[in-house]
């Protein structure tokens, strides 16, 4: 079956522009997560969705940062006022339940 | 919070030695510890998992331990191969939740 999916593959963006990183998750997978990878480091996570509700939004590195998901599959992080920093590879996963996360092939964003 | 330390951070070893490497971790309450293994270029795909009611767990070539009392939990390689070089991550979930905290990876070099 289908795995999870995301898009754009690759952005690239002003310093202050906002952008938008979508996640298709396995059908049926009940958990969505969110994680940041810069190069060569390990993975930061972000914010993990059960359902369409985010219990724990502390890993969100600053208010410039949310995320939302729609009935139980699509999800959205959205950075606004894009900084440098930002650039990384964001990387979206789903499990159902707890158990093994898949993840998707990520996004890659460039902040110029 | 939870923290995870992962030691090496990078690890060469000869074909068909073993490979170990070690986390350690800080909440209590964690009871699901997987390991995840991430090829260059490549999305973390899960190779071993274990839970808090089970000491140990081996599949095939791969093995993991876990030490409740001391908080650490080890992967181990036996007979390593060309192709189990990649970055290691663990990783360490309350599945009281979802929040999924991973080590800083390790980095392995299997030399022909």
């Amino acid at each position: 079956g289908a795995g999870v999916s995301q898009s754009p593959s690759n952005k690239v963006t002003e310093k202050g522009k906002d952008v938008e990183l979508r996640c298709d998750p396995i059908s049926g997978h009940t958990a969505l997560y969110w994680y940041r990878q810069s190069l060569g480091q390990g993975l930061e996570f972000l914010i993990y969705f059960q359902g369409n509700s985010a219990p724990d939004k502390s890993g969100l590195p600053s208010d410039r940062f949310s995320a939302e998901r729609t009935g139980g599959s699509v999800s959205t992080l959205t950075i606004q006022r894009t900084q440098q920093e930002d650039s990384a590879v964001y990387l979206c996963a789903s499990s159902f339940l707890q158990f093994e996360q898949y993840f998707g092939p990520g996004t890659r964003l460039t902040v110029t | 919070g939870e923290n995870v330390e992962q030691h090496p951070s990078t690890l060469s070893v000869q074909e068909g030695d073993s490979a170990v490497i070690k986390c350690t971790y800080s909440d209590s309450a964690s009871n699901y510890f997987p390991w995840y293994k991430q090829e260059l270029g490549k999305r973390p795909q899960l190779i071993i998992d274990i839970r808090s009611n089970v000491g140990e767990k081996k599949d095939q070539r791969i093995a993991v331990t876990l030490n409740k009392t001391a908080k650490h939990f080890s992967l181990h390689i036996t007979e390593t191969q060309p192709e189990d070089s990649a970055v290691y991550f663990c990783a360490v979930l309350n599945t009281g939740g979802f929040k999924t905290i991973f080590g800083a990876g390790t980095r392995l070099f299997v030399k022909a």
